[in-house]
C-alpha cells in the first residue's frame, strides 16, 4: 500500500521558470519531509526537508510548502536551471523523524533551454 | 569524507543462483538502511540497522533475503536463492544517528547495486 504518491510522472519546463512538483501522502502519522534529487547511475541525494510543525521551507531556489489539512506537499524551483533535470523523489518518515523513509515514485524533471 | 560506497554496481545473475551485495557506509555512521527501486517505481524501504542489531526489517520480501552487518561497520545484503522479481536496484543509506543534525532523517546514500536476475 503506497502511503507516499507522486501522481506526476514527468514535467517539462522552461529554463529560467518555475518548477512545481507535487507530493500527496496518506498516513497521518507521517512528521517529517524530504525531497531527493536522482542523477541516472547515482544515488538520491538530499535536496531540502520539511518537519511537520512548520508549513514552508526555503533553501536558495528550492522551498518545500507542506499542507497538512490536505495531506500535500510541493517542491518549487526557482528559477530552474539545466542542472536541475533529474529524478525528484518525495520522502516522509514518521515516528519521531526517524527510521524507514517512504518514497514516491519519482517526478522526472526536463529543464530546456 | 567518502561517501557511501556499494559493491558491485552491476550484477547480472541466473535465476537461483545467489548474489551478495555490499554496503560500506559513511564512516561513524551506526544507522544503516537498504532500500530497493525497482523497475522506475518507488524506492522501497527493506530494512534497518543500529550499528550491529536490526532496529527494523519489515520490508523484507521473504526469507530468501538475509542481511547482516557484523561488527556495525558494512553491510552485506544476500539473495539465495535469486527469482526474477528481485531484479531492481539496490540502494544503501546511512545516517550518524540522533545524537548529530537534530534527529533529523536525512539519509545518505550510495550510488546503488543494479541487480538484474534473468
Amino acid at each position: 500500500d503506497q502511503q507516499v504518491k507522486q501522481n506526476s510522472p514527468s514535467l517539462s519546463v522552461q529554463e529560467g521558470r518555475i518548477s512545481i512538483l507535487n507530493c500527496d501522502y496518506t498516513n497521518s502519522m507521517f512528521d517529517y519531509f524530504l525531497w531527493y534529487k536522482k542523477y541516472p547511475a547515482e544515488g538520491p541525494t538530499f535536496l531540502i526537508s520539511i518537519s511537520s510543525i512548520k508549513d514552508k521551507n526555503e533553501d536558495g531556489r528550492f522551498t518545500v510548502f507542506l499542507n497538512k489539512s490536505a495531506k500535500h506537499l510541493s517542491l518549487h524551483i526557482v528559477p530552474s536551471q539545466p542542472g536541475d533535470s533529474a529524478v525528484y523523489f518525495c520522502a516522509a518518515s514518521a515516528g519521531a523523524s526517524w527510521g524507514k523513509l517512504q518514497f514516491g515514485a519519482g517526478t522526472q524533471v526536463v529543464v530546456t533551454p | 569524507e567518502a561517501g557511501v560506497t556499494q559493491f558491485p554496481s552491476h550484477s547480472v545473475i541466473e535465476k537461483g543462483q545467489t548474489v551478495t551485495l555490499r554496503c560500506d557506509p559513511i564512516s561513524g555512521h551506526d544507522n544503516l538502511y537498504w532500500y530497493r527501486r525497482v523497475m522506475g517505481k518507488e524506492i522501497k524501504f527493506l530494512l534497518h540497522f543500529v550499528k550491529e542489531s536490526k532496529q527494523d526489517e519489515s520490508g523484507m520480501p521473504n526469507n530468501r533475503f538475509l542481511a547482516e552487518r557484523t561488527g556495525g561497520t558494512y553491510s552485506t545484503l544476500k539473495v539465495q536463492p535469486a527469482e526474477l522479481e528481485d531484479s531492481g536496484v539496490y540502494f544503501c543509506a546511512s545516517h550518524p544517528g540522533p545524537t548529530d543534525r537534530g534527529g533529523y532523517n536525512e539519509q545518505f546514500f550510495g550510488p546503488g547495486t543494479r541487480l538484474t536476475v534473468l
